[in-house]
């Protein structure tokens, strides 16, 4: 079964860090495009970033862009976002997915159940 | 930045057909997605490159462009379907991706 399974989030202090993960089975991960996108509490999805698939191109929003870190590890088929300086406006659901296709032009076909952050004092 | 447009709800009877539109001056660069997500749970893929449909979305669901503004259809709509839905392209560049703030579908 083609599945992905997000980790790591929590309750953090505004100016913190964490380090989210999510662990990709059922198909061959090194294959494919990565994305981050999340869901503040009763607002619309923002994409986040995108990985290729060995890791030589990276893309963020503007709003994380020198916060956060996207990464990956094909060996251990795990897809990885590091958070740094939180703010509030970073509370949300993080979910990863799959972008099949060349640059993901076949859309993110493969969602996980995503991990909640919460960024408060 | 670059934004997409979806109008913020849409409502229809059940067995009519629901049009749900998203504007943005990239789209006719760019290709366009839909996504359907319902409450508590993560989104799912119903269209992709503008009018494609991934295996097992029913054949009620259909997407199409014209200029800056594509269209995703449902026809036939069912209890089930009533749902958010977020289209998502890509800024000219295709290097930034950006999803349209969601339109509620609500059954009646």
């Amino acid at each position: 079964e083609v599945q992905l399974v997000e980790s790591g989030g929590g309750l953090v202090q505004p100016g913190g860090s964490l380090r989210l993960s999510c662990a990709a089975s059922g198909f061959t991960f090194s294959s494919y495009w990565m994305s981050w996108v999340r869901q503040a509490p009763g607002k619309g999805l923002e994409w986040v970033a995108n990985i290729k698939q060995d890791g030589s191109e990276k893309y963020y929003v503007d709003s994380v862009k020198g916060r956060f870190t996207i990464s990956r590890d094909n060996a251990k088929n795990s897809l990885y976002l590091q958070m740094n300086s939180l703010r509030a406006e970073d509370t949300a659901v993080y979910y990863c997915a799959r972008a099949a296709g060349v640059r993901g032009v076949l859309g993110m076909d493969v969602w996980g159940q995503g991990t909640t952050v919460t960024v408060s004092s | 930045s670059y934004e997409l447009t979806q109008p913020p709800s849409v409502s229809v009877s059940p067995g009519q057909t629901a049009r749900i539109t998203c504007s943005g001056d990239a789209l006719p660069k760019q290709y366009a997605y839909w996504y359907q997500q319902k409450p508590g749970q993560a989104p799912v893929l119903v269209i992709y490159k503008d009018s494609e449909r991934p295996s097992g979305i029913p054949e009620r669901f259909s997407g199409s462009s014209s200029g800056t503004t594509v269209t995703l259809t449902i026809s036939g709509v069912q209890a089930e379907d009533e749902a958010d839905y977020y289209c998502q392209s890509a800024d000219s560049s295709g290097t930034s991706w950006v999803f349209g703030g969601g339109t509620k579908l609500t059954v009646l």
